[in-house]
């Protein structure tokens, strides 16, 4: 079974600090990988997908990156703002079942 | 724009009861997920179903069914509950496997088994 790991579990940063977490997955057989952002009491709502290793995606002030290659994403958060609070999910398929492996998250508190 | 819907938000059952887990999309999605969320682990996949008419299991398909009822409905059955499948359910949908669109999760289910 695909193991997709992400790290740090937890983070508290300051606002307006930069930030980045990472998420790591097997690299044979990748089909896709996709970033969520998840609130509190809501449901998870998707940031990026990303297919191609080199893959660079942004919305705002939120990019992230894709290296097939080396199995790892990097999502970067630019001047943190509190509602930026938030666990934020990787979840990877591979190529033949396309099903999906989510990551345990990283919790991300934005303190003002 | 309601997306995925679910019911109930909450449901508190004995050991042994059964109940279904409802869930709905009006995106004419054509793939459908239920996962359970547990503390300290990631969205773990149940059941889904590619496309209408098909289901298949997840990582942890023990102790569930699944019906996908047509294209907009998926649900989740607990024949027998246990205390083990205390969770939170979310069902999800994507426009179509393979395809590596996102997935839309509703609000999901909190489940208690005493």
């Amino acid at each position: 079974i695909l193991n997709v790991e992400q790290s740090p579990q937890s983070l508290h940063v300051q606002e307006g600090d930069s930030t980045n977490f990472t998420c790591s997955f097997p690299s044979s057989n990748f089909y896709a990988l996709h970033w969520y952002r998840w609130e509190t009491a809501k449901s998870p709502e998707a940031l990026f997908v990303m297919t191609l290793n080199g893959d660079e995606k942004k919305k705002g002030r939120i990019s992230a990156t894709l290296n097939t290659k080396e199995g790892y994403s990097y999502l970067y958060i630019k001047g943190s703002q509190p509602e930026d609070s938030a666990t934020y999910l990787c979840a990877c398929s591979t190529s033949g079942t396309y099903k999906y492996i989510f990551g345990t998250g990283t919790r991300l508190k934005v303190l003002a | 724009n309601a997306g995925v819907t679910q019911t109930p938000k909450f449901q508190v059952l004995k050991t042994g009861q059964s109940m279904t887990l409802q869930c709905a999309q009006d995106m004419n999605h054509n793939s459908m997920y239920w996962y359970r969320q547990d503390p300290g682990m990631g969205l773990r996949l149940i059941y889904y179903s590619a496309s209408e008419g098909t289901t298949d299991k997840g990582e942890v398909p023990n102790g569930y069914n699944v019906s996908r009822l047509n294209k907009r409905e998926f649900s989740l059955r607990l024949e027998s509950a246990a205390p083990s499948q205390t969770s939170v359910y979310f069902c999800a949908s994507s426009r179509r496997m393979g395809e590596g669109q996102p997935q839309h999760f509703g609000d999901g289910t909190r489940l208690s088994i005493l």
